[in-house]
C-alpha cells in the first residue's frame, strides 16, 4: 500500500530564516506530487505541483519554491521566511495520468515568529 | 480558473440525524469532484468522489450527488455519529489539479 511521509511535524522559525520541508511517498511510482498550504480556518491553497522529476509548476507567486530531486521526493523551501508564511503545509500525491483523489500526508505546522 | 463555493461553513446536527453540505463550481470543464474529511491536526482524507458521467454515488452512510447543468454537488451523511465530527472539504477539477472549497465544520452532538 502507498504511504506518504512529511517532516517535521511542527516547526517554529524566526523571520528571515530558511525553510526546508520534505515529503516522500512509498509504494507507488511516478506520482503527481503537490504542496498545499492551509491557513487557520481556511481552505487548501495549492502552492506547487509536479508531474515528474525536475518538473515544477507554481500556482501562486510567493516567497516559496519547490523541488523534486527524486521520483518520490518533494521538497518545499524558502530562503527567507516571512510572518505570512505561517500555516499548515500539506504534501499530497495522486496517480499520474488521470484525475484521482489526492492522498495527503500528515502535514507540517509552521509558525514564523 | 475554477472557483468552488461551499456552504454552510459550520453545521451542527444531533446524532442520528442527516447532514448535507453543498458546493457550487464555476468551470463547466471540471469533471472530477472529490470530498475530503479532515480531523483536527491531521491531513485531509479522501472519503468519496464522483465523476461527471455519474449523477449519484453511495458508500454506506455517505452519498454524493452531482448536477452538472446547475454546477452543484452535495455530500449527504445519514445516521450521523460523533466520529463524523470534522471539517469536510469539497473540490472540483480534473487532470492534475482540483480547486478546494473553504470547508464545513460539522459537529455531531451526542
Amino acid at each position: 500500500s502507498q504511504t506518504i511521509h512529511q517532516w517535521p511535524a511542527t516547526l517554529v522559525q524566526p523571520v528571515g530564516s530558511p525553510l526546508s520541508l520534505e515529503c516522500t511517498v512509498e509504494g507507488t511510482s511516478n506520482p503527481n506530487l503537490y504542496w498545499y498550504r492551509q491557513a487557520a480556518g481556511r481552505g487548501l491553497q495549492l502552492l506547487f505541483y509536479s508531474v515528474g522529476i525536475g518538473q515544477i509548476s507554481s500556482e501562486v507567486p510567493q516567497n516559496l519554491s519547490a523541488s523534486r530531486p527524486q521520483d518520490r521526493q518533494f521538497i518545499l523551501s524558502s530562503k527567507k521566511l516571512l510572518l505570512s508564511d505561517s500555516g499548515f503545509y500539506l504534501c499530497a500525491w495522486g496517480l499520474a495520468g488521470g484525475a484521482i483523489g489526492r492522498f495527503f500526508g500528515p502535514g507540517t505546522r509552521l509558525t514564523v515568529l | 480558473g475554477e472557483n468552488v463555493e461551499q456552504h454552510p461553513s459550520t453545521l451542527s446536527v444531533q446524532e442520528g440525524d442527516s447532514a448535507v453540505i453543498k458546493c457550487t463550481y464555476s468551470d463547466s470543464a471540471s469533471n472530477y469532484f472529490p470530498w475530503y474529511k479532515q480531523e483536527l491536526g491531521k491531513g485531509p482524507q479522501l472519503i468519496i468522489d464522483i465523476r461527471s458521467n455519474v449523477g449519484e454515488k453511495k458508500d454506506q452512510r455517505i452519498a454524493v450527488t452531482l448536477n452538472k447543468t446547475a454546477k452543484h454537488f452535495s455530500l449527504h451523511i445519514t445516521e450521523t455519529q460523533p466520529e463524523d465530527s470534522a471539517v469536510y472539504f469539497c473540490a472540483a477539477g480534473g487532470y492534475q489539479k482540483v480547486t478546494f472549497g473553504t470547508g464545513t465544520k460539522l459537529q455531531v452532538i451526542p
